[in-house]
């Protein structure tokens, strides 16, 4: 079976660009959650998609936002581009409650 | 204070060493998780717990709920276990937002 995968793997932007990142979960997975990994750093959480539902959100600002197709797939969608930005973003999925499954990452620069 | 803490940040040992790693944290859970992380970024998550103990192959976690702390252990370590391990908190059930410590990179010497 394959597992998370996300695309694409490595991404340039500049200031003030917007950026959508994917990710297509495990299938029969129907939870997917976004991760933010700036270096050095643990990964933060952004958001998290249980039946195309918004089931939580991190402490990002409003230019981040996201969505779950009927799929089960997810889009990280980033506006105005700053150059904080720049991170590895991981998408995790599950089947419900247990252990999340993640993806390869996108490593998105911002210059 | 971080919610959840790691220690050591930083680890060297021989290759055939026993390993363990500790995560304590601050808040109400409902699952721990201890991931690896290889350079280059992929997450590998190694187990997940809410109560006693698991194994799976040379590695161990445990958890203690009244004290809020867990370790992973590592028994005869090899210079492949090499990485940064993460543990993360889920906080609520049904809600899987993790909290994540910040990583303990380990490095085992052959």
């Amino acid at each position: 079976d394959a597992g998370v995968t996300q695309s694409p793997t490595h991404l340039i932007k500049t200031r003030g660009q917007h950026v959508t990142l994917r990710c297509s979960p495990i299938s029969g997975h129907k939870s997917v959650s976004w991760y933010q990994q700036v270096l050095g750093q643990g990964p933060q959480f952004i958001f998290q998609y249980y039946e195309k539902e918004e089931r939580g959100r991190g402490n990002f600002p409003d230019r981040f936002s996201a969505r779950q197709f009927p799929n089960y797939s997810s889009e990280l969608n980033v506006n105005a581009l700053l150059l904080g930005d720049s991170a590895l973003y991981l998408c995790a999925s599950s089947w419900g409650l247990g252990i999340q499954y993640f993806g390869p990452g996108t490593r998105l620069l911002v210059l | 204070k971080n919610e959840v803490e790691q220690s050591p940040q930083n680890l060297t040992a021989q290759e055939g060493e026993f390993i363990t790693i500790n995560c304590s944290y601050s808040v109400g859970i409902s699952a721990l998780h201890w991931l690896q992380q290889h350079p280059g970024g992929g997450i590998v998550s190694l187990f997940m717990l809410s109560s006693g103990k698991k194994k799976h192959g040379r590695l161990i976690a445990t958890i203690n709920i009244q004290e809020k702390h867990s370790s992973l252990h590592i028994t005869a370590s090899h210079p492949r276990d090499s990485a940064v391990y993460i543990c993360a908190v889920g906080a609520n059930f049904g809600n899987e937002k993790l909290t994540f410590g910040t990583g303990t990179r380990l490095t085992i010497i052959p």
